[in-house]
């Protein structure tokens, strides 16, 4: 089936600082990617919809400025958290859909955990 | 406004037995709706898609069913077994979008 890799898989950063965070599809190309955070025992929360060679779609109360999403091939999309602060610490993840994926199937990576600390 | 709920208690039941999930909706007009499994600190994986038109999905010891009147659908899990323990989420497209809204989960424990 679908295979979508995610990395790094938790990350730890310093207040401040930037993290860039990966997400392929291995074996299809994903004409859009979506990303997700997750709080513990919450829901996913969609923060934007990456189409290849446009701009990201972000969901209201996302900060455009804040998470730079880039999707610059039909296989990567980064997610970079732009000067960190410990309350962005979350579980992100990235899921990634294809017209040649079956019955509108969602497929999700394995999730990164950033830790702002 | 657009919601989706499931049980936010957890469901705990004996190995063996079935265990039913629920997951309503209101205010939408979903042309399909999927269950997710998902595991502590791991992304969510996909199991199951039912269209607006079937009322009933089985694959091997799931069934989902979905009633678009009662704006609800059902999963079961049949001969349920301590590695079926997990959170179960509930997904829909949203109508006019293109972006799938998922719902909060409902964690299931089964006992050995």
């Amino acid at each position: 089936g679908a295979v979508v890799s995610q990395h790094p898989s938790w990350v730890i950063c310093k207040s401040g600082t930037s993290v860039k965070i990966e997400c392929r599809s291995l074996d299809f190309q994903a004409t859009t990617m979506f990303w997700y955070r997750q709080f513990p025992k919450q829901s996913l929360m969609l923060m934007a919809t990456s189409n290849e060679g446009s701009k990201a779609t972000y969901e209201q109360g996302v900060e455009k400025d804040k998470f730079l999403i880039n999707h610059a091939s039909l296989t990567l999309s980064t997610l970079t958290v732009t000067s960190a602060h410990p309350e962005d610490s979350s579980f992100y993840i990235c899921s990634a859909s294809s017209e040649l994926t079956s019955g509108n199937t969602i497929y999700f990576g394995e999730g990164s955990w950033l830790t702002v600390v | 406004s657009q919601k989706i709920e499931q049980n936010s208690e957890a469901l705990n039941i004996q190995e063996g037995k079935t265990a039913t999930l629920t997951c309503n909706y209101t205010n939408y007009s979903p042309a399909y709706l999927q269950w997710y499994r998902q595991d502590p600190g791991r992304g969510p994986v996909f199991l199951l898609l039912i269209r607006e038109n079937e009322k009933e999905k089985r694959k091997e010891r799931l069934k989902v069913t979905f009633d678009t009147t009662l704006k609800q659908s059902l999963f079961h899990i049949t001969a349920s077994q301590p590695a079926d323990s997990a959170t179960y989420l509930c997904a829909l497209e949203d109508t006019g979008g293109f972006k799938t809204i998922f719902g909060a989960g409902t964690r299931l424990f089964v006992k050995a």
